[in-house]
């Protein structure tokens, strides 16, 4: 596709379940970010992707929180436990290159909304 | 408090009308700034970006970076409806900092009235 694709676009799930989120950045972009974004919180930043390594891991907000990389390409948030204060939109990013400027740009996608009952 | 701080509005202007929004930031390290729209359920798009202090104009959008203040700006002229949105900033302290991530504002939410 031309765009940053994620799935499922909703979830809606019961406390203590694990869910999965899928993200598929751009062809051939090798940087991917996650964010989180609630009501009145902005996007906070989750984890980044260089490649399949993430050397950035400070943003997951506890150890419920685990993310992967394969390929290059897809990556997959895992919340395990899902409690209700997880209830966002998990939004995913790539750049073509990892760099810190806008001159890279990070593309978006729509994201997933999650809410935990 | 947090690193960035933005007015979450709502802002409401007459179509035409000159818009201003505003960050203020505490981390003097961050020399990336950029401007993102976000319409309501899509994810956010780059609007502009400028690298440490200054001024930088595309169209009806320009970006100012005052970082003696710490204060960054976006102002958008002849406002139009299809600009209603939320507009968030973020910036980014660089490869020094052993991170590329960005911290974001919480978005300022604008209302255009036609």
């Amino acid at each position: 596709g031309a765009g940053v694709s994620q799935s499922p676009s909703n979830k809606v799930t019961e406390k203590g379940k694990d869910v999965e989120l899928r993200c598929d950045p751009i062809s051939g972009h090798t940087a991917l970010y996650w964010y989180r974004q609630s009501l009145g919180q902005g996007l906070e930043f989750l984890i980044y992707f260089q490649g399949n390594s993430a050397p950035d891991k400070s943003g997951l907000p506890s150890d419920r929180f685990s993310a992967e990389r394969t390929g290059g390409s897809v990556s997959t948030l895992t919340i395990q436990r899902t409690q209700q204060e997880d209830s966002a939109v998990y939004l995913c990013a790539s750049s073509l290159v990892m760099s810190a400027g806008g001159d890279n740009e990070q593309f978006f996608g729509p994201g997933t909304r999650l809410t935990v009952l | 408090q947090k690193e960035v701080e933005q007015d979450p509005g709502p802002l409401s202007v007459p179509e035409g009308a000159i818009v201003s929004l505003n960050c203020t930031y505490s981390n003097s390290a961050f020399q990336y700034f950029m401007w993102y729209r976000q319409y309501s359920r899509k994810g956010p798009e780059l609007l502009m970006y400028t690298y440490s202090s200054g001024n930088k104009e595309d169209g009806r959008f320009t970006a100012q970076v005052d970082k003696s203040s710490k204060y960054i700006s976006l102002f958008i002229r002849d406002s139009q409806p299809s600009d209603s949105a939320t507009y968030l900033c973020a910036m980014s302290a660089g490869q020094g900092s052993g991170t590329y991530k960005y911290i974001f504002g919480t978005g300022t939410r604008l209302k255009v009235l036609a």
